[in-house]
C-alpha cells in the first residue's frame, strides 16, 4: 500500500519567503507528526496532530511555524519569513493510534534550503 | 525529561564483523524503545522496537534487548554485510505523541 508522501522533495526559498510543505498520511491513521532534521542530527519533534485536533505544538520554534490537518487527513506546514535557521530536513510520520508501541511510519522529507 | 543518548559514529567495519551501537535512555514511566534505520537517499524505516523491560526485538539479523536496570537499547548483529550501510537511530516513545530520537549513528561496512 501507499506510505506517507511529502512535496515538494526539494525546496529553495530565498530569505524572507514563505513555504508551505505538504504531507499526505497513510489512509487511516489517525495521529499525524512533524519533525525536524537538521544536517547530521536526529529529528526533533514539531507537532503533533489527532485527526484535525493540533494536541502538541510545544516543539515549533517560533511563531512563524503554523501546522494544520484541517480534514483530519493531509497535513501542511507552513513556515513564514523564511530564515536561513530553518534550513533542514522536514520529516512528516503517521500512526494508526497514538499509543507509546505503534511505530511511526516516516515520509522521506522534504529539504529546505534558505538563501 | 525525555533523551536518548547514542554511540557515536562513524562506524566502519569490514563485511562479517560483529556490531554493536550503544544506546541508552533518560524516561519518566515504561517508554517502548525503537531502532530506526535510513539507508541513503531514503526516508526513516523501523528496524525494531521493544514496548516493555527484558522484551528483545529482532529483525534482519539486528537484535535490541530492553533492559531497565541500565536503561539500555543497545543494538547487535553478528555479522554484517555491505548492505546494512546506513544511518541508524535509537528513539523511545513515552505517551504516544512523539519520539524522542537520538543524534544518529552513521555504519559503513567495507567488502
Amino acid at each position: 500500500g501507499a506510505g506517507v508522501s511529502q512535496s515538494p522533495r526539494y525546496k529553495v526559498a530565498k530569505r524572507g519567503q514563505d513555504v508551505a510543505l505538504r504531507c499526505d498520511p497513510i489512509s487511516g491513521h489517525v495521529s499525524l507528526f512533524w519533525y525536524q532534521q537538521a544536517l547530521g542530527q536526529g529529528p526533533e519533534f514539531l507537532t503533533y496532530f489527532q485527526n484535525e485536533a493540533q494536541l502538541d505544538k510545544s516543539g515549533l520554534p517560533s511563531d512563524r511555524f503554523f501546522a494544520e490537518r484541517p480534514e483530519g487527513s493531509v497535513s501542511t506546514l507552513k513556515i513564514q519569513r523564511t530564515q536561513q535557521e530553518d534550513s533542514a530536513v522536514y520529516l512528516c510520520a503517521s500512526s494508526l493510534r497514538d499509543t507509546s508501541y505503534n511505530e511511526q511510519f516516516f515520509g522521506p522529507g522534504t529539504r529546505l534550503t534558505v538563501l | 525529561g525525555n533523551s536518548v543518548t547514542q554511540m557515536e559514529g562513524p562506524v566502519t567495519l569490514s563485511e562479517e564483523a560483529f556490531l554493536t551501537i550503544n544506546c541508552t535512555y533518560t524516561a519518566t514511566g515504561y517508554p517502548s524503545l525503537f531502532w530506526y534505520v535510513q539507508y541513503p537517499g531514503e526516508g526513516l524505516q523501523l528496524l525494531l522496537k521493544a514496548t516493555k523491560a527484558d522484551d528483545k526485538g529482532s529483525n534482519k539479523g539486528f537484535e535490541a534487548t530492553y533492559r531497565k536496570e541500565t536503561t539500555s537499547f543497545h543494538l547487535e548483529k553478528g555479522s554484517v554485510q555491505v548492505s546494512d550501510s546506513a544511518v541508524y537511530f535509537c528513539a523511545l516513545n513515552h505517551a504516544g505523541n512523539q519520539f524522542y530520537f537520538g543524534t544518529g549513528t552513521s555504519l559503513t561496512v567495507i567488502p
